[in-house]
């Protein structure tokens, strides 16, 4: 069984810079795997950020971006706002299956 | 815009059965791949089953395999999913997405199935 892998939480300060992560249990994360980002607030469905690893939506924020770092797949938030604290996951694509992580709890404090 | 609607959620007994309804609006629902994903109470996001667009491929998360069964019609611009043998595992928020070249970009507001006695 494939698992993903994320950070369970992080905190950051407000105008800050931070990293959040996504390990395969099956090795190295490429572009293959077409990494996706999102995002969820409590109460609300999950929100697209970034997918094919780096490609951001029209609504997505400038401030993330989606890169490929040290066999993983990383989102990095720069200059975080408090409205960025929220829940975040990523997927991963498996030929046909799909995967994905625990998600990340990101706290701005 | 795109919109995705939910519905057919409820309250259903183990091992009952229901079937989920995705309603598609501001695309041309032929076109795209869809998912069904869905979120446990207080748990994270688990995918359940994809279909491309023609229907030529379907895949299913190993949870669900042998219960559920995805299908769309093109015509009515409409994904579903049958779920049986339902379980008190199965209880959780379900939602579709839209996928075109591995871009899951939009996603539907969900509907609760709740299986319990």
């Amino acid at each position: 069984q494939t698992v993903v892998t994320q950070e369970p939480s992080l905190t950051v300060s407000p105008g800050g810079t931070v990293t959040l992560t996504c390990a395969s249990s099956t090795g190295a994360v490429t572009s293959g795997y077409y990494p996706n980002w999102f995002q969820q607030k409590p109460g609300q469905a999950p929100r697209a950020l970034i997918y094919s690893t780096s490609n951001k939506h029209s609504w997505t924020p400038a401030r993330f971006s989606g890169s490929l770092l040290g066999g993983k797949a990383a989102l990095t938030l720069s200059g975080v706002q408090p409205e960025d604290e929220a829940e975040y996951y990523c997927l991963l694509y498996y030929g046909g299956a799909v995967v994905f992580g625990g998600g990340t709890k990101l706290t701005v404090l | 815009e795109v919109q995705l609607v939910e519905s057919g959620g409820g309250l259903v007994k183990p091992g009952g059965s229901l079937r989920l309804s995705c309603a598609a609006s501001g695309f041309t629902f032929s076109s795209y791949s869809m998912n069904w994903v869905r979120q446990a109470p207080g748990k994270g996001l688990e995918w359940v089953s994809s279909i491309s667009s023609s229907s030529s491929y379907i895949y299913y998360a190993d949870s669900v395999k042998g219960r559920f069964t995805i299908s769309r019609d093109n015509a009515k611009n409409s994904l579903y999913l049958q779920m049986n043998s339902l379980r008190a595992e199965d209880t959780a928020v379900y939602y579709c997405a839209r996928e075109v070249d591995w871009n899951y970009g939009y996603w539907g507001q969900g509907t609760l199935v709740t299986v319990s006695s």
